[in-house]
């Protein structure tokens, strides 16, 4: 596609609901990443994809968050029993390789925990 | 850990005006420093990118260099405009597998 594309755009579930995030990189790019932004707060690193390769899961806050990445393309960012402080808006990037290449971010997803 | 900072946090000025963006890093082995703007509910959006073995990146009224060295870089905004509003981060990756972002600095350009 164009551009990285994530869906939904805008999400709001009750606090112990489970919620599923999608991203759809550019295609042809191997690498792929998932950030969060809170309210005021700066970017926060969530997990990283590269190829066929095990992920970077590093980031990840707490055992509710897993995500996987199908074939290599799609992406999903899983979050079990949400609670209040997940809300944020989280951003989905993708690029040709690690390290040394241009990457390219989504229009993010914003969740919100009522 | 790579720790990037980008002062000032807030920038006002008047339609018309050049500005300069600072951000600066930690950890000199990166493998390139990349601008992006972020509008209010938005996500980011690429300006420049910078390799390690540059020193400057032009795109239009945007200028960013690189001073690896130091630690350093800038982004030369020319002739600022309205529409330059928004809030501006610059990033690197090094040897690990994520981006570091800086803080940001929101500007804000006045007609």
């Amino acid at each position: 596609g164009a551009g990285v594309s994530q869906s939904p755009s805008n999400k709001v579930t009750e606090k112990g609901k489970d919620v599923e995030l999608r991203c759809d990189p550019i295609s042809g790019h191997t690498a792929l990443y998932w950030y969060r932004q809170s309210l005021g707060q700066g970017l926060e690193f969530l997990i990283y994809f590269q190829g066929n390769s095990a992920p970077d899961k590093s980031g990840l806050p707490s055992d509710r968050f897993s995500a996987e990445r199908t074939g290599g393309s799609v992406s999903t960012l899983t979050i079990q029993r949400t609670q209040q402080e997940d809300s944020a808006v989280y951003l989905c990037a993708s690029s040709l390789a690690r390290g040394n290449t241009e990457a390219f971010f989504g229009q993010g997803t914003r969740l919100t925990v009522v | 850990k790579q720790e990037v900072t980008q002062i000032p946090a807030a920038l006002s000025v008047p339609e018309g005006e050049n500005l300069v963006l600072n951000c600066s890093f930690t950890d000199s082995a990166i493998y390139n420093l990349q601008w992006f703007r972020q509008d209010p509910g938005k996500g980011l959006t690429s300006l420049l990118l910078i390799q390690s073995s540059q020193r400057e990146q032009t795109s239009g009224r945007l200028n960013a260099s690189l001073d690896k060295s130091s630690g350093r870089s800038t982004l030369y905004i020319a002739a600022s405009q309205p529409g330059d509003s928004a809030t501006y981060l610059c990033a690197v990756p090094n040897t690990g597998n994520q981006f570091y972002f800086g803080t940001g600095t929101s500007l804000t350009v006045i007609p």
